[in-house]
């Protein structure tokens, strides 16, 4: 089974500190997703990336940067944390050899309070 | 790119009834089709896909038909049972958009 890990459940910063959320996964996937799910907004995609040291910017990248230096992991970082950054994060993984018809693995979220 | 709509919001069913979510999209091509389930305390998890259109997707007792004629992917069961409660997203082929999430709980 595909396993996606998440360094943290819950997370409690403050306002302005620099936050990193960790995520691995096992299966050598190419693929790797971040998105913030907010109550009534769904899954929003921050970043994603398809290989080593390769990003995208998805659909609200704004205050958050990733890193992705080996291929089983995929950082997300907030520069500096704001309270609008509360929120679940989620990670995810698929296979790769292109985006389509690739089933998401995900991770369990991290829940950020920023204070 | 592409987009998705679902119902939205909470569905209430009562255990036994039928249940129907809605999921349209606008695409410019013809994706393949998901249904993801995220139960409480975990992360989302594939559901159900379609490959193509006039595919089935099956599950659990849920059934998804890929309509490409009305661009449409519903969620249906005939008999909801009460471990069904979670929210389920549409997602159209990896567009890396999901709908909004429709919160299934369903009354014992």
């Amino acid at each position: 089974d595909v396993k996606v890990t998440q360094s943290s459940r819950y997370l409690v910063k403050r306002t302005g500190e620099k936050v990193f959320l960790e995520c691995v996964q096992d299966m050598d996937h190419e693929n790797m997703f971040w998105y913030r799910q907010d109550p009534g907004l769904g899954l929003r995609l921050i970043y994603f990336s398809y290989d080593v040291k390769m990003k995208e910017k998805g659909d609200i990248p704004e205050g958050y940067s990733v890193s992705r230096e080996k291929k089983e992991r995929f950082s997300l970082i907030l520069e500096s944390a704001s309270t609008n950054q509360t929120s679940m994060y989620l990670c995810a993984s698929s296979l790769g050899v292109g985006l389509a018809t690739d089933t998401q693995y995900f991770g369990p979220g991290t829940r950020l309070t920023v204070l | 790119g592409d987009s998705v709509v679902q119902t939205e919001g909470q569905v209430l069913p009562s255990e036994g009834d039928s249940l129907i979510v809605n999921c349209s999209y606008e695409t410019t091509q013809y994706p393949s089709l998901f249904w993801y389930v995220q139960y409480p305390g975990e992360g989302p998890q594939l559901h159900l896909k379609a490959m193509k259109a006039n595919d089935k997707g099956r599950n659990k007792g849920f059934e998804a038909m890929y309509r490409k004629e009305t661009t449409s992917f519903h969620l249906e069961k005939d008999s909801v049972q009460e471990s069904d409660s979670a929210v389920y997203f549409c997602a159209p082929d990896n567009d890396m958009r999901f709908g909004a999430g429709t919160r299934l709980t369903v009354k014992p």
